[in-house]
């Protein structure tokens, strides 16, 4: 069965401040997807990143940048020079590969809520 | 403009109604799908569709029924609606084995 954990419940940061979430995966599968998604105030989900479990490069888009570790299972998710504007739920997910057409099942973690000061 | 659409954005009833919540995608998608998050932000997946067939039915109560007129349209109807039924109820899209793309979410109120 697949499991994803996000241990951080909340997170609180000063504006400008650097912030890491972290993810921690258990899957049986070689192959699978790992996300990011992120529910600001008004609740909608944004999608941020999708990573192909072959693929270990790190990606880096603006202020956002991912660490996915295969020998560790973590995907985790690094916010540079926060803004108050980042202050959002986020979910890392997980979904097998092997999966048949409309079967791509995200398993989801409980979210870490990330909070900027102003 | 609007990728995957839900209506009603807020969904306030009592305990016994029977309500629909409708969902449309326009990007081309083969898969649709509703996940269910609750009071603690859970999210959960219900079910899934691709090309109007029933792919994943996740233990979901026998009140929910899901129904796919066509590609592009996943509605959710509820029978005898429960308290333990509030929630927010997503609708998402994803071409075969693609990334989801989610509506903005429908909040059920059931009083």
């Amino acid at each position: 069965a697949q499991k994803v954990t996000q241990a951080q419940t909340e997170i609180s940061v000063v504006e400008k401040e650097d912030v890491t979430l972290d993810c921690v995966y258990e899957t049986r599968d070689t192959t699978y997807y790992l996300f990011w998604y992120k529910q600001p105030p008004s609740g909608e989900l944004v999608f941020l990143i999708r990573r192909n479990s072959f693929d270990e490069q790190n990606e880096i888009s603006g202020r956002y940048s991912w660490n996915f570790q295969k020998s560790t299972s973590s995907f985790n998710f690094t916010i540079t020079a926060s803004q108050v504007v980042d202050s959002a739920v986020y979910f890392c997910a997980l979904s097998e590969a092997r999966s048949n057409f409309g079967n791509e099942k995200l398993t989801f973690g409980t979210g870490t809520r990330l909070t900027i000061i102003p | 403009d609007t990728a995957v659409s839900q209506t009603p954005k807020y969904l306030v009833t009592q305990m016994g109604n029977d309500k629909s919540i409708k969902c449309e995608q326009n990007l081309g998608h083969d898969t649709m799908y509703w996940y269910k998050q609750d009071s603690k932000k859970f999210l959960k997946i219900m079910f899934s569709y691709n090309n109007k067939e029933l792919i994943i039915n996740e233990t979901v109560p026998n009140r929910f029924s899901p129904k796919s007129p066509d590609k592009a349209h996943l509605n959710l109807h509820i029978n005898s609606l429960e308290l333990g039924d509030s929630a927010v109820y997503f609708c998402a899209s994803s071409r075969s084995r693609g990334t989801l793309h989610f509506g903005n979410g429908t909040r059920l109120t059931v009083t």
